[in-house]
Formats: C-alpha cells, structure tokens, sequence
C-alpha cells in the first residue's frame, strides 16, 4: 500500500544528543499522528498534530505539521536508553478514509 | 497503561484450527479497527467497524472474519491461515467518523504465528 517517505531510516545516536526525523509526501494531510513502537508491542501514540503550522510538545518530545500539509517532523530533546525503539509518522490525507504510515525511524542510543 | 486491551497476546496455531483474537476498548470510541504488521513494515489496515458496522475491508481473505458484538468488543475469527498470516495484529479504536483523522489508538498486539 501507499507510504509515507520517513528518514532517516536508522540511527544511532549518544545519549543525551537531539534527534530530528521526518515525514513527507506529495500528498497533502489533515491530521499527523506520531508513534513510539517497542518491540513486540503496539504503537504508543506521542503527539497528535491538527492544524498547518501547529507546534505541539509532550516533554522532551516536539512535534509539528508543516505549513504545506505535506509534512511534519519530530524532535527528541537530550536522548536517554529508553527512546530506544521505532518511531512512525501517520497521516490522514484528505478525502480519505484510513492514515497512511512511514516506514519507520530505529533509534538507537549508546550510553 | 493503553485502554485498548487485547488477548491473547501470544497464539500460535496450526493451519487448520479456527481461533479468535479478541480486543476491548474503554474510550468510549465507536470506530475500531484490525491492523496486521509484519516484522519492521508500518501497520497494514485490515477492517474498520464504524458504530458496531463493518464499513471497511480492505480485500482482506475470507479466512480472517472480524465481528463487533458491541461498541466496545471487536473480535478476529482466524480459521484455516497459511503460514504468511504470521504477524502481529493490531486492534484500534478513534472516535466514530472515520473520514474525519481523528487520533487512533493501538492496543499491545497479539504475536500470530501460523505453523
């Protein structure tokens, strides 16, 4: 099915150093959604973005909607061991029915 | 703790046995959903149940049977899977208008394996 262009891929990063990733499209989007996935569990939602433009924190976590609806970025702040894990955007593209995902972040972090 | 529990979160069946996945939610949503994820791919949507209907199937095969026997129970009847079916199935739930994106919400997953 349809995805998401998520990068980076992968990667690793010391702890305490600022992670950035992305999501972009042709497409333009009504909602972005961005998870946490653990292995062998389901996805955690982390921020829910609504409105071009929208700027929205959940701790160390920042995330935004681009002002085109075709993208959206999320920021960790000081990386600890436990934002180990994959990291999925989602975003409901209008005139639609169902969110189309990234492929995924894995974010490693070395001690 | 996620309000979206499901059980059993490991299964393991043979490709004739008939077994079910079973999901609740306490959101008070009244759109649930059956993802399946394969090992490091995104979320693959399978139904959609909107207000106790099946609204979506996404040409998912006949052995996978999903049923919501209220707004808060959704269930995956398994019978007759192929070992291809092995993955981890999602449930979900949002708000009732599924054309609207509102914000969807994972359970833990239940670990298929098919053998």
């Amino acid at each position: 099915g349809q995805q998401l262009n998520q990068s980076p891929q992968s990667m690793f990063i010391q702890e305490g150093e600022d992670v950035s990733m992305n999501c972009t499209s042709s497409s333009i989007f009504n909602t972005w959604l961005w998870y946490k996935q653990d292995p062998g569990e389901g996805p955690v939602l982390l921020i829910a973005l609504y409105k071009a433009g929208e700027l929205t924190s959940n701790g160390r976590l920042t995330a935004q909607f681009g002002t085109t609806r075709k993208d959206s970025f999320l920021n960790i702040s000081a990386s600890i061991p436990s934002d180990v894990g994959i990291y999925f955007c989602a975003g409901f593209p209008s005139g639609t029915y169902k969110y189309i995902f990234g492929t995924g972040t894995r974010l490693k972090v070395l001690a | 703790d996620t309000e979206v529990t499901q059980t059993p979160k490991h299964l393991v069946m043979g490709m004739t046995n008939k077994k079910s996945l079973k999901c609740e939610q306490h959101m008070g949503h009244r759109a649930m959903y059956w993802y399946k994820q394969k090992a490091k791919k995104p979320p693959e949507l399978m139904f959609v149940y909107s207000y106790e209907k099946l609204s979506i199937n996404e040409s998912v095969p006949s052995r996978f049977s999903p049923e919501c026997p209220n707004s808060s129970l959704l269930n995956l009847h398994l019978h007759a899977l192929q070992p291809e079916d092995s993955a981890l199935y999602l449930c979900a739930s949002s708000q009732g208008n599924i054309n609207s994106g509102n914000t969807i919400y994972f359970g833990e997953g239940s670990w298929l394996t098919v053998v």
